[in-house]
C-alpha cells in the first residue's frame, strides 16, 4: 500500500498571502488529522476529520481551517499567513478515529 | 499537555538493547500506551501501543508495569538507523468503549535516542 502523500512538499509564501496544503491518506482509511510541528513549540494538534467530520480541534486561531472529501482526501488552510506559521505541517491518516495513526512527510511552509 | 514524562535524552551503543523509559501516573483505565519516533525532518512512525499487556512486534517490546504508571519501549538490537526522537503517548481507544472524540495524539518533547557505534 502507498502511505500518506502530502503536496507540496516545500512551500513559501509571504506574510499576508494564503496557503492550502493537500493530505491523501492510505488508500481506505476514512480518518485523517493535521498537525504543526516547530521548534519552539514541538508536534501540535490541529484538527481531525471522519467521513467529511471535524471531529476535534486543537488550540488554533480561526485562521487555520480544513475539510475532508468523500474520497478521505483533505486540505489544511491558513489565511494571513504570519512568521510564526512557518512550521513542518504533518498530516496523519487511520482506519478509523482511535486507531494507530501513520504520517507523511510533512509540507514545510516558510513564511517571509 | 502531554500526560507523560520522558528523560530528554539517551544514549546506546550499536547492537545493544535500547531500553526507553516513560512514566504516565496518571493513566486512565481506558487509555493505552503508544511509541512512536521521529527521524530527523520526516514525519512520526508509529512502533507500537499496548494496553495492560506486554507487547512485541517487528520492531520493539512495549513493557507496562503492573499499576500501568510507567512503560519501558526496548529496541532489542539498536542500529544506527534507531537513532531518533521517541514519543511515548497516552490515549484513548475506541476498543475501551469510550465514547468521546479525543482521538489525537498530544506529543510530549520525547527522547532524543543517539545510537552510537
Amino acid at each position: 500500500k502507498a502511505g500518506v502523500t502530502q503536496t507540496p512538499r516545500y512551500l513559501i509564501k509571504t506574510r499576508g498571502q494564503q496557503v492550502t496544503l493537500s493530505c491523501s491518506p492510505i488508500s481506505g482509511h476514512r480518518s485523517v488529522s493535521w498537525y504543526q510541528q516547530t521548534p519552539g513549540q514541538g508536534l501540535q494538534f490541529l484538527f481531525e476529520y471522519f467521513s467529511e467530520t471535524q471531529r476535534n480541534k486543537g488550540n488554533f486561531p480561526g485562521r487555520f481551517s480544513g475539510r475532508q472529501f468523500s474520497n478521505s482526501r483533505s486540505e489544511m488552510n491558513v489565511s494571513t499567513l504570519e512568521l510564526g506559521d512557518s512550521a513542518l505541517y504533518l498530516c496523519a491518516s487511520s482506519p478509523g478515529l482511535y486507531n494507530e495513526q501513520f504520517f507523511g512527510p510533512g509540507t514545510r511552509l516558510t513564511v517571509l | 499537555d502531554a500526560k507523560t514524562t520522558q528523560p530528554p535524552s539517551m544514549d546506546c551503543a550499536e547492537g545493544r538493547a535500547a531500553n526507553l523509559p516513560c512514566n504516565h501516573s496518571t493513566i486512565s483505565g481506558n487509555e493505552y500506551v503508544y511509541w512512536y519516533r521521529q527521524i530527523h525532518s520526516q514525519g512520526p512512525q508509529y512502533i507500537i501501543h499496548g494496553l495492560k499487556n506486554n507487547e512485541t512486534n517487528e520492531m520493539a517490546s512495549l513493557i507496562i508495569t503492573e499499576d500501568r504508571k510507567s512503560s519501558t519501549l526496548i529496541l532489542p538490537h539498536a542500529t544506527l538507523r534507531d537513532t531518533a526522537v521517541y514519543y511515548c503517548i497516552v490515549r484513548v481507544d475506541s476498543l475501551s468503549g469510550y465514547g468521546g472524540s479525543q482521538g489525537n495524539l498530544i506529543f510530549g518533547k520525547g527522547t532524543k535516542l543517539s545510537v552510537k557505534p
